[in-house]
């Protein structure tokens, strides 16, 4: 069962960062956080994951709270092609991902 | 990173044929493989783990008799569907985890459309 909520819906304008929140207040110790993405009718594509420490790529930034229950995806320059739908996972024990409902990220010109 | 593939990426058939999807790891070997399901605007749906080697782990409410999983090589995973349904006409995903990977993420195929008659 997922372990994470999120906004379902959210609208970022061009060019500004766009912050995605997520939930995981049941997280565990050894758990990791994950963040996807959906365009439509695609696979979900990898954007970043964590534990506990804050990672960037060139993607986005990942702002994980020190108590672990929360986080954040930034996406730092929004642009048309980062409409999505962003996922936040938390992983299983066995490796399996349990996807929430997830954000509907639309970015607006 | 790393690709993995589909096929068929669209399959329309008709009520009580069976349908196989395969979903193949191009270019690492992939000791577990994972399927879901996706409904219309709907999430994805966990449906079993794909072992190499041994029979594959199902999820809660998932019929292992209607949704066969072999994981014959470390590079292959099938998904039949038999004897196929209306209700079955879902977008059906799958993903496969590098063991040699630094950071275990999976990587998604890009999904076959099963449409059922």
């Amino acid at each position: 069962d997922a372990k994470t909520t999120q906004p379902t819906s959210m609208d970022c304008a061009e060019g500004r960062a766009a912050n995605l929140p997520c939930n995981h207040s049941t997280i565990s110790g050894n758990e990791y956080v994950y963040w996807y993405r959906q365009i439509h009718s695609q696979g979900p594509q990898y954007i970043i994951h964590g534990l506990k420490n804050n990672e960037t790529n060139e993607m986005a930034s990942l702002i994980i709270t020190e108590d672990r229950k929360s986080s954040t995806l930034i996406l730092p320059h929004a642009t048309l092609r980062d409409t999505a739908v962003y996922y936040c996972i938390v992983r299983g024990y066995r490796n399996q991902f349990y996807f929430g409902t997830g954000t509907s990220l639309t970015v607006i010109p | 990173g790393a690709v993995v593939s589909q096929h068929p990426s669209r399959v329309i058939c008709k009520s009580g044929t069976s349908v196989k999807i395969e979903c193949r790891s191009l270019d690492f070997q992939a000791t577990t493989m994972f399927w879901y399901r996706q409904f219309p605007k709907q999430s994805l749906m966990l449906m079993a783990t794909s072992n190499e080697g041994s029979k594959a782990t199902y999820e809660q409410g998932v019929e292992k008799d209607k949704f066969l999983i072999n994981h014959a090589s470390l590079t292959l995973s099938t998904l039949t569907v038999t004897s196929a349904h209306p209700e079955d006409s879902s977008f059906y995903i799958c993903s496969a985890r590098d063991p040699q990977g630094a950071y275990n993420e999976q990587f998604f195929g890009p999904g076959t459309r099963l449409t059922v008659l």
